[in-house]
């Protein structure tokens, strides 16, 4: 499964979009970027995923390059509840028996939404 | 409503003495598994389970065990907890090995070593 890169922190102003990069330079064709938040060591909660397009769903928009080697999670309105830190993965079908079904997860970004 | 239930929440332990802490799903997920949580290490697998009767080890399976009887359920098992597993846990399931799917967490158990 590729890498990925995430910046350390970030800060939004409460109801503004919040976007949140994500760096995946070797990913490959077959591979997908998801996005997982944890509020205050709570278990992990899915947000979102794609492949190639840009997808969008209740909670946010994920809007991959056309390369894929890059792609930012956008929360459209940032709440106080949104404070969290926001995972990048990227998982690829896996071949043969060699599946462990594990999702890696790296540093992430902590996001502070302040009022 | 979907959820994955981990118990207990807390778990205070003397080294050496035997624990469960259990974990239930009721969304029918084939693939479960276990990870914990440290402070600058991030979120490791520690087992996982593809169906009922079939597990395998993670990345740091040892001073583990699981077992996988019945499909909603798959216990961690700490046969002799030593403080080095002072850790936050969660289990996880999905439909399938995490591939385009939403992996569903439960809510952690934080198990304390002395």
């Amino acid at each position: 499964d590729a890498k990925t890169t995430q910046p350390p922190s970030m800060d939004c102003a409460e109801g503004r979009a919040a976007n949140l990069p994500c760096n995946h330079s070797t990913i490959s064709g077959n591979e997908y970027v998801y996005w997982y938040r944890q509020i205050h060591s709570q278990g992990p909660q899915y947000i979102i995923h794609g492949l190639k397009n840009n997808e969008t769903n209740e909670m946010a928009s994920l809007i991959i390059t056309e390369d894929r080697k890059s792609s930012t999670l956008i929360l459209p309105h940032a709440t106080l509840r949104d404070t969290a830190v926001y995972y990048c993965i990227v998982r690829g079908r896996p071949y043969g028996s060699s599946n462990t079904g594990k999702l890696i997860f790296g540093q992430g970004t902590t996001l502070q939404v302040k009022p | 409503e979907a959820q994955v239930t981990q118990n207990p929440r807390y778990l205070i332990t003397v080294t050496g003495k035997k624990l469960t802490v259990t974990c239930s799903q009721n969304m029918n997920h084939e693939y479960m598994s276990w990870y914990r949580q440290d402070p600058g290490l991030g979120l490791r697998q520690i087992y996982y389970s593809m169906n009922v009767e079939v597990t395998d080890k993670g990345d740091v399976p040892e001073g583990y065990k699981v077992s996988r009887k019945e499909k909603r359920n798959f216990p961690l098992i700490l046969e002799s907890p030593s403080p080095n597993q002072t850790s936050l846990y969660f289990c996880a399931s999905s439909p399938r090995g995490h591939y385009n799917t939403e992996a569903f967490f439960g809510q952690g158990t934080r198990l304390t070593v002395v």
